[in-house]
């Protein structure tokens, strides 16, 4: 049983298309999160969220916009797609963002390839 | 922001070696864990050691903590070529909004 999954897994589109991720976790967990691993393997945190409400909110543009139907669904839309959002997209999850010493559940990873 | 800063970049090794990975950080933390990333997958939970822990063991790992030094090593004992993968370390920084800030990662190859 996959616990954090995310579709789709590769995904090539042209620039200026909209499009978006998917992710559920079967855990149980309350918060989720969108990760982007850039190609020099550099992992930033995009978003969090916690119990479907929104937490962290890094520096991204509002070309992106995530969007929690459920604690156990965490999309990822974008818009008007840029050369530069190629990358590695990961979803993951947590118990639950309070306590410290959380571990992080990551899904396999979206490539996109913007071009 | 970046926090952990994994020491070396890469790192080949023989099957039956020992692996050392270093990491620094720049500010106090609450935790400090290890991740491992196969290739072309997601990143899977190794270890994590407390603030008021010196070292954790868990199978062939090895993690020590200095938070005087503001820095922590992964040991992998007898790697295998399975152990091939990059490795990130992860610290949860006191009094940030960032939950866990990761480093950029260390490439481990273990020839067999």
């Amino acid at each position: 049983d996959t616990a954090v999954s995310q579709t789709p897994k590769y995904l090539v589109t042209q620039m200026g298309n909209d499009k978006s991720i998917k992710c559920e976790q079967n855990l149980g967990h309350d918060t989720m999160y969108w990760y982007k691993q850039d190609s020099k393997k550099f992992l930033k945190i995009m978003f969090s969220y916690n119990n479907k409400e929104l937490i962290i909110n890094e520096t991204v543009p509002n070309r992106f916009s995530p969007k929690s139907p459920d604690k156990a669904h965490l999309n990822l839309h974008i818009n008007s797609l840029e050369l530069g959002d190629s990358a590695v997209y990961f979803c993951a999850s947590s118990q639950d963002y309070s306590g410290s010493g959380n571990t992080i559940y990551f899904g396999e990873g979206s490539w996109l390839t913007v071009v | 922001s970046q926090q952990g800063e994994e020491d070396p970049q890469a790192l080949s090794i023989q099957e039956g070696e020992n692996a050392t990975m270093n990491c620094s950080y720049k500010t106090s933390i609450n935790n400090l864990q290890w991740y491992r990333q196969n290739s072309g997958r997601g990143l899977v939970h190794l270890i994590l050691i407390r603030s008021n822990e010196r070292e954790k063991h868990s199978g062939r790992l090895r993690v020590t903590l200095d938070t005087s030094k503001k820095s922590s090593s992964l040991l992998i004992t007898a790697s295998r070529a399975a152990d091939t993968a990059s490795y990130f370390c992860a610290t949860d920084p006191q009094g940030g909004s960032e939950k866990l800030v990761f480093g950029k990662g260390m490439k481990l190859t273990v020839n067999p």
